[in-house]
């Protein structure tokens, strides 16, 4: 069966610096891999998506991801942080048809100035 | 933009009672979603739906229904509504090969 792991719950970065998220799928087939931002009270936005061909992805508000099948993963990555960043982030891979999407457990960040 | 609008923000129900919850989007998606949230858990599938009145199971129906009558809309019921149900409810839809779900904001349902 897909599933998704997002090994961090809880992740605590200070302004300016690098973040990865971590995320790791299991599918049978090349997986439909995509990122989330949740921000407080609100809902998902699509940060960005992996359907096949260059295995680095760039996203909206500076985010990349970039996917190894090798490793069976997925991660999140941003040079530099900004405290707009503070959210809960979700993984998620497709699965089946009609677009279901599978997703992880989710990472939330927090940004100290 | 693709709006997602779900009709209630926070709900309190009381145990037993049969609770509505509703969801419209405005750009013609065939598909439509209702997932719940909850910490530690992530999102979870409940129900979705591919066409009007067509609808097929997710990972966690147990205890809820849903209604699609027209494509705009797609209902979540909870038949008698038990604590073990307070929760986020999200519902998001997409185009047919889109894989770009709009989420709406989410109804914070308590039941007590």
């Amino acid at each position: 069966a897909q599933s998704v792991t997002q090994p961090d719950i809880h992740i605590t970065v200070s302004e300016g610096a690098s973040l990865e998220l971590r995320c790791n799928y299991s599918y049978g087939a090349t997986p439909y891999l995509f990122w989330y931002v949740q921000s407080p009270g609100q809902g998902l936005q699509l940060l960005l998506k992996y359907f096949s061909g260059d295995t680095l992805v760039q996203g909206i508000k500076g985010f990349e991801a970039e996917f190894k099948r090798s490793q069976s993963s997925f991660n999140l990555r941003k040079p530099s942080v900004h405290w707009s960043d503070a959210a809960e982030y979700f993984c998620a891979v497709g699965s089946g048809g009609y677009n279901k999407l599978i997703f992880g457990a989710g990472t939330r960040l927090a940004v100290h100035p | 933009d693709v709006k997602v609008t779900q009709s209630s923000r926070y709900l309190v129900k009381r145990t037993g009672e049969k609770v509505f919850l509703e969801c419209v989007q405005d750009m013609d998606h065939e598909n439509m979603f209702w997932y719940r949230q909850d910490p530690g858990l992530g999102l979870r599938l409940i129900y979705f739906s591919y066409d009007v009145k067509m609808k097929e199971k997710g990972d966690i129906p147990e205890g809820y229904s849903v209604s699609r009558e027209k494509k705009e809309r797609f209902s979540l019921i909870l038949e008698s509504a038990s604590t073990n149900q307070t929760s986020m409810y999200l519902c998001a839809s997409d185009w047919e090969g889109g894989y770009g779900y709009t989420f709406g904001s989410g109804t914070r349902l308590t039941v007590v």
